[in-house]
């Protein structure tokens, strides 16, 4: 089974400039998480989508946004780029049950580099 | 205060050696996850637990929620072991939402 994608792997963006990232979960899982990390602020979480809709949200401002399709697959987009939007995001997938937690296949991540 | 916790920041061991890693956390949580992270980025997760003690090899991870305290064990430590160890909990409310701990970057040396 393919493990979780993410394009790009790399990006270069200048401040001001906006970004969409894409994540491909394994096949079967509906669940989709994306976190940001910094050195400075670590690993932090940015949403939850699950069948389309947003399920969970972190403390993020609304530059942030993201959606997920049908087939699963899910972007998130930042607004109005700012210097500390460097970072690597990641994307998690998971299989959703309602009666267990779930464990979480994270993608390799897109290192974005805003100059 | 982190709602949790890991000691210590940074860990250097001679190859062969038993490593011990520690999370504290401080919210109700219904899971807690230890992951690896390579060089490069990419995490794997080890270990999802939310009572007691699994194993996988020569890692060992173990819970105790009364205590709100997690560890993960490596015997037999080897240098392919060096990566940074997170440990994140799923809060009881949040869901599938993880909080992260800020991570321990172990250093295996031959």
């Amino acid at each position: 089974k393919a493990g979780v994608t993410q394009t790009p792997r790399y990006l270069i963006k200048t401040r001001g400039q906006q970004v969409t990232l894409s994540c491909s979960p394994i096949s079967g899982h509906r669940s989709v998480s994306w976190y940001q990390q910094t050195p400075g602020q670590g690993l932090q979480f940015l949403f939850e989508y699950f069948s389309e809709t947003q399920r969970n949200k972190g403390n993020f401002p609304g530059r942030f946004s993201g959606r997920q399709f049908s087939n699963s697959r899910s972007e998130m987009n930042v607004s109005t780029l700012e210097l500390g939007d460097s970072a690597l995001y990641l994307c998690a997938s998971s299989l959703p049950r309602w009666d267990f937690d779930n464990e979480q296949f994270f993608g390799p991540g897109t290192r974005l580099t805003v100059l | 205060k982190n709602e949790v916790e890991q000691s210590p920041q940074n860990l250097t061991a001679q190859e062969g050696e038993f490593i011990t890693i520690n999370c504290s956390y401080s919210v109700g949580i219904s899971a807690l996850h230890w992951l690896q992270q390579h060089p490069g980025g990419g995490i794997v997760s080890l270990f999802m637990l939310s009572s007691g003690k699994k194993k996988h090899g020569r890692l060992i991870a173990t819970i105790n929620i009364q205590e709100k305290h997690s560890s993960l064990h490596i015997t037999a430590s080897h240098p392919r072991d060096s990566a940074v160890y997170i440990c994140a909990v799923s809060e009881e409310t949040s869901g599938s939402r993880l909080t992260f701990g800020e991570g321990t970057q172990l250093t295996v040396n031959p």
